[in-house]
């Protein structure tokens, strides 16, 4: 089992509608979590941190549930420009010790 | 500010040829990571670096990759010899700190492998 699992999607949605990702984490001790975004043929770049409290950016809403080890995304009224690859990321321990989930791909259709 | 810069960006070898990659991270960014992204996944840490040492390499196939960090700076990353399944995208990341829940990384735009 992989230790950050992720669905490959893709997703694909029409402009403005609300798409939801999910990730799971297999290691209990995992301390922190992202989401990081990754184009086409481009490098990942950090999106948001997901609190224990659950967290917003602007349409980007991520939660945490460490009793079910399992993180989400919630993209509101979604762009075209929001067509990427999503990757949960798991840091397991002090320091940067960061586990990326396989990525979920979204296309957000006109 | 410069972000983390990798080269080459491409290269093309024949199968049992030597490669290397070249990575030089933020300014003072003490945290080196190379990363391996197949296509379709996600990135695969190699190695990472706390200034000039190796603190978590476990997944770096010794036998043909070796990797250095000289003066906690600039990195290589060399395979030799290459087989076909080395072929995927090379990332090189920085972050500033290490300590506590982690620090955003930085990645290079990456070096794009192909093994014929």
């Amino acid at each position: 089992r992989k230790e950050v699992e992720q669905d490959p999607g893709p997703f694909n949605v029409p402009e403005g509608a609300t798409v939801a990702f999910n990730c799971t984490y297999s290691n209990s001790a995992s301390q922190s979590f992202f989401w990081y975004r990754q184009d086409c043929r481009k490098e990942p770049k950090l999106l948001m941190s997901v609190y224990s409290s659950g967290n917003e950016d602007g349409r980007f809403t991520a939660q945490l549930n460490r009793a079910s080890q399992y993180i989400s995304l919630l993209i509101r009224d979604s762009k075209l420009s929001d067509s990427a690859t999503y990757l949960c990321v798991v840091n397991r321990g002090a320091g940067n010790m960061l586990t990326f989930g396989g990525g979920t791909r979204l296309m957000v259709k006109p | 500010e410069a972000g983390v810069v990798q080269s080459p960006r491409y290269k093309i070898i024949e199968k049992k040829q030597p490669v290397a990659f070249w990575c030089n991270p933020i300014s003072g960014h003490n945290t080196l990571y190379w990363y391996l992204q197949n296509l379709g996944q996600g990135p695969e840490l190699l190695i990472r670096y706390e200034n000039e040492e190796a603190v978590d390499d476990s997944q770096l196939p010794k036998d043909r990759f070796s990797a250095e960090r000289l003066k906690g700076v600039d990195s290589t990353l060399k395979i030799q010899p290459a087989e076909l399944g080395d072929s995927a995208v090379y990332l090189c990341a920085s972050s500033l700190n290490s300590g506590g829940n982690g620090g955003e990384l930085f990645f290079g735009e990456g070096s794009r492998l192909t093994v014929l």
